[in-house]
This record gives structure tokens, C-alpha cells and sequence, in this order.
């Protein structure tokens, strides 16, 4: 079964510093990977999707991520955090399975001004 | 184009009562997901509707079920609520064809139980 690890369930940056959030996954199966965000008091927003076509993923709101297989890791980065970036941020994985993903446990992104 | 809805946003029950919960996906997709938000066991899927049929289901138990009508629409239904069901239950919509799994979700439907 696949499984999802998202490094630090909680991670604060300053306003303007490298966002770094991690997420390793297992998988027996080449996966596709999402990454979701979430506001207080709402659902979530897909940030980025990789299916395979390119390694370098780019998303909404400047964020991207980078599938490396040898390392079985999807980790997000944004080059400049802003305050508007606080949230709750999901890894996910889904392989040949119908409207399931697999969340990992979801990184809190706390931005100090 | 508007997005997934669920209805109601909040609401709160007692144990032993039951609680049906509404969605209405995105215009043109046929695939409902719902899944069930808990600080302690995060993000859990339950089951999945395509056409009014359930094509994949959780590990939950049997007081958990749902339905799709044939607009699409979905409702799952908890019956003999338990205080452990107070959780978020989010529903998510996709055009269901192929297995890439890119959900679109609403804002939720956070049930507390007394």
C-alpha cells in the first residue's frame, strides 16, 4: 500500500525566506503526486500535480515542486514566503485507485513577518 | 464556474442520533470522494461515487454510507453517531475518468458530536 511522510508537521520561515516543505512517499507503482493546501475554516486547494510529464513541477501562487525518484521525495519550495502563505499544507499520493488519495499527516507553514 | 458544494457548513448532534450530509460537485463531473478530517487521524478516504455507483470504499465502518443521484449529487449518511465522528468530511469532485486522482474539494461540513 502506498504510504506518504511529510518531514515536520510544523515549519516557520521569515516573510522573504526559501520555503521548504518535504514529503517522502512509498509507492509500488509510478505514483502521481499532489500537493493541497489548506486555509483555516476550508477545504483544500490543489498547489501542483505531478503525473509523470515533467520532473520540475510549477504551481499556483509561485510554489513548485520536483519528483525524484531515487530519493522517493516530492518536496515543495517557494523561493519567497509571504504572509499570505500561512496554511496547512497536504502531500498526496493516488495510484490506480478511484477518487483516493493518500494524505501524509500535513505540514503547518507558520510565516513571521 | 462554480465549485464543489456541501451543505450544511456546521452543524451538531448527539450521540446515537444520525447526520446526512450534501454535496454538489463541480457542473460536468461524475465522480464524488469524501473523506473525513481528524487532528488525530488526518485526511481518511470513505468512498468514492461514479454514474450512482460506488466504486471504492474505506476502511470505515458500516454506519458510514452514502449515495450518488443521477444529477451527480451526493449524500453520505452517519448513523448512531459516536463522539469520535465529530470530524471535518470533506467532499471532492472529478470528472472520474482515469485514475489520476486530481480532486477538486468543497469547504467541508465540520459535525461535532455531544
Amino acid at each position: 500500500a502506498q504510504s506518504v511522510t511529510q518531514l515536520g508537521s510544523h515549519v516557520s520561515v521569515s516573510e522573504g525566506a526559501l520555503v521548504l516543505l518535504r514529503c517522502n512517499y512509498s509507492s509500488s507503482v509510478p505514483p502521481y503526486l499532489f500537493w493541497y493546501v489548506q486555509y483555516p475554516n476550508q477545504g483544500l486547494q490543489l498547489l501542483l500535480k505531478y503525473t509523470s510529464a515533467a520532473t520540475l513541477v510549477k504551481g499556483i501562487n509561485g510554489f513548485e515542486a520536483e519528483f525524484k525518484k531515487s530519493e522517493t521525495s516530492f518536496h515543495l519550495t517557494k523561493p519567497s514566503a509571504h504572509m499570505s502563505d500561512a496554511a496547512e499544507y497536504f502531500c498526496a499520493v493516488s495510484e490506480n485507485s478511484y477518487g483516493k488519495l493518500t494524505f501524509g499527516q500535513g505540514t503547518i507553514l507558520t510565516v513571521h513577518p | 464556474k462554480a465549485g464543489v458544494t456541501q451543505t450544511p457548513r456546521y452543524l451538531i448532534k448527539t450521540r446515537g442520533q444520525q447526520v446526512t450530509l450534501s454535496c454538489s460537485p463541480i457542473s460536468g463531473h461524475r465522480s464524488v470522494s469524501w473523506y473525513q478530517q481528524t487532528p488525530g487521524q488526518g485526511l481518511q478516504f470513505l468512498f468514492e461515487y461514479f454514474s450512482e455507483t460506488q466504486r471504492n470504499k474505506g476502511n470505515f465502518p458500516g454506519r458510514f454510507s452514502g449515495r450518488q443521484f443521477s444529477n451527480s449529487r451526493s449524500e453520505m449518511n452517519v448513523s448512531t453517531l459516536e463522539l469520535g465522528d465529530s470530524a471535518l468530511y470533506l467532499c471532492a469532485s472529478s470528472s472520474g475518468q482515469g485514475l489520476t486522482g486530481e480532486l477538486f474539494f468543497g469547504e467541508g461540513s465540520r459535525l461535532t458530536v455531544l
